[in-house]
């Protein structure tokens, strides 16, 4: 049984571009949360999903927007990007009676 | 709001060593709480999860306790390997759905 999956594992963009970073979540988990992970910090809580809707969102602007999908898959989006956001973006799912089970992460470095 | 905190930020022991690390939360009204390992540049590891109303979870060389009333948990380690160095981060959610919040985490380093 795969775990949670994310795509890609490593990105270099330059500041002001879009990215778009993807997770797959472990089979029989419906919700969908993501994280972002700066250089010795613990996660911090970007949005969480479930249904295709965002039920809860973290300290983040705007500029990060979501997206999940009937299969349960989900899509992170950051627009304009600043040098601030490059970070270990994380992706989680779970289901009702378990815990958090996490993907390998998206390195993400703006240049 | 609430807040986890470890302590303490790292640790070095000598390869056999007994240790315990620490995570202490602001809110004792948590739904459970959780121990990850990460490795340098790599994603999380779940360890251990114990539910709100379990006192500890076991698994292992590894044993986590809760407490909510004080709002602490414990992970202990027992004969520490070089393998076990990494970074452990504890992490607590408020309800069934809520999100996860996570402590800074402990630094381990187990030298042989």
């Amino acid at each position: 049984d795969a775990g949670v999956t994310q795509s890609p594992t490593h990105l270099i963009k330059t500041r002001g571009q879009q990215v778009t970073l993807r997770c797959s979540p472990k089979s029989g988990h419906d919700t969908v949360s993501w994280y972002q992970q700066a250089l010795g910090q613990g996660p911090q809580f970007i949005f969480q999903y479930y249904e295709e809707e965002e039920r809860q969102r973290g300290n983040f602007p705007d500029r990060f927007s979501g997206h999940q999908y009937p299969n349960y898959s989900s899509e992170l989006n950051v627009n304009a990007l600043l040098l601030g956001d490059s970070a270990l973006y994380l992706c989680a799912s779970r289901t009702l009676d378990y815990g958090y089970t996490f993907g390998s992460g998206t390195r993400l470095t703006v240049v | 709001k609430q807040e986890v905190t470890q302590i303490p930020a790292a640790l070095s022991v000598p390869e056999g060593e007994n240790l315990v690390l620490n995570c202490s939360f602001t809110d004792s009204a948590i739904y459970n709480l959780q121990w990850f390992r990460q490795d340098p540049g790599k994603g999380l590891t779940s360890l251990l999860l114990i539910q709100s109303s379990q006192r500890e979870q076991t698994s292992g060389r590894l044993n986590a306790s809760l407490d909510k009333s004080s709002g602490r948990s414990t992970l202990y380690i027992a004969a520490s390997q070089p393998g076990d160095s990494a970074t452990y981060l504890c992490a607590a959610t408020k309800t069934s759905y809520d999100k996860v919040i996570f402590g800074p985490g402990t630094s381990l380093s187990v030298i042989p």
